[in-house]
């Protein structure tokens, strides 16, 4: 029944290890984003990807790297984590165009 | 590039006022505007949303106004519940799939 759903909920790791996010939409839409929300609650896009291809790369580090092997699926991986990458991290899924997103119900992690 | 300020970061009110919280767009260009709550643990979520055509929008206790010669928009909440409170984003959009978000509003209703 989910629309958007990530795994892990919660993710704790230590500094220089690498994970990955996961995420699934079963909205039928073409189009799914990564956003970063930090202590302060501010939401940041990181990436956006349409059809399977790259459309938004924002200013992130090149140790965050989007996977989309079909358009129902977007992960994110992240190499050597470091303290400053805790947050909490939205996938969404919308149509073509920016309207009606639709949000997962995040990731929280923490880097020890 | 786009920028959404939003006011007030918090607001505390009693049960059965109403809420009014204001944003502010940079780009003339924007077009699409959606309001997201979000509540403890949980994702933002799509309450109510305008285009930039129409001048408001109501979905029974919540309204939305927009001002393009101004670029403001406005989440109106009516007779509010404690179920109300929450973290309510503005957001704002040119269409090229991203949705640039305001710092968002901590709601609190007071029983």
């Amino acid at each position: 029944d989910t629309a958007v759903s990530q795994t892990p909920k919660y993710l704790v790791t230590q500094m220089g290890n690498d994970k990955s996010i996961k995420c699934e939409q079963n909205l039928g839409h073409d189009t799914m984003y990564w956003y970063k929300q930090d202590s302060k609650k501010f939401l940041k896009i990181m990436f956006s990807y349409n059809n399977k291809e790259l459309i938004i790369n924002e200013t992130v580090p090149n140790r965050f790297s989007p996977k989309s092997p079909d358009k129902a699926h977007l992960n994110l991986h992240i190499n050597s984590l470091e303290l400053g990458d805790s947050a909490v991290y939205f996938c969404a899924s919308g149509p073509s165009g920016g309207h009606g997103y639709t949000f997962g119900s995040g990731t929280r992690l923490t880097v020890v | 590039g786009e920028n959404v300020e939003q006011h007030p970061s918090t607001l505390s009110v009693q049960e059965g006022d109403s809420a009014v919280i204001k944003c502010t767009y940079s780009d003339s260009a924007s077009n699409y505007f959606p309001w997201y709550k979000q509540e403890l643990g949980k994702g933002p979520q799509l309450i109510i949303d305008i285009r930039s055509n129409v001048g408001e929008k109501k979905d029974q206790r919540i309204a939305v106004t927009l001002n393009k010669t101004a670029k403001h928009f406005s989440l109106h909440i009516t007779e509010t519940q404690p179920e109300d409170s929450a973290v309510y984003f503005c957001a704002s959009t040119t269409g090229f799939q991203k949705l640039v978000f305001g710092t968002g509003t901590r709601l609190l209703v007071s029983p």
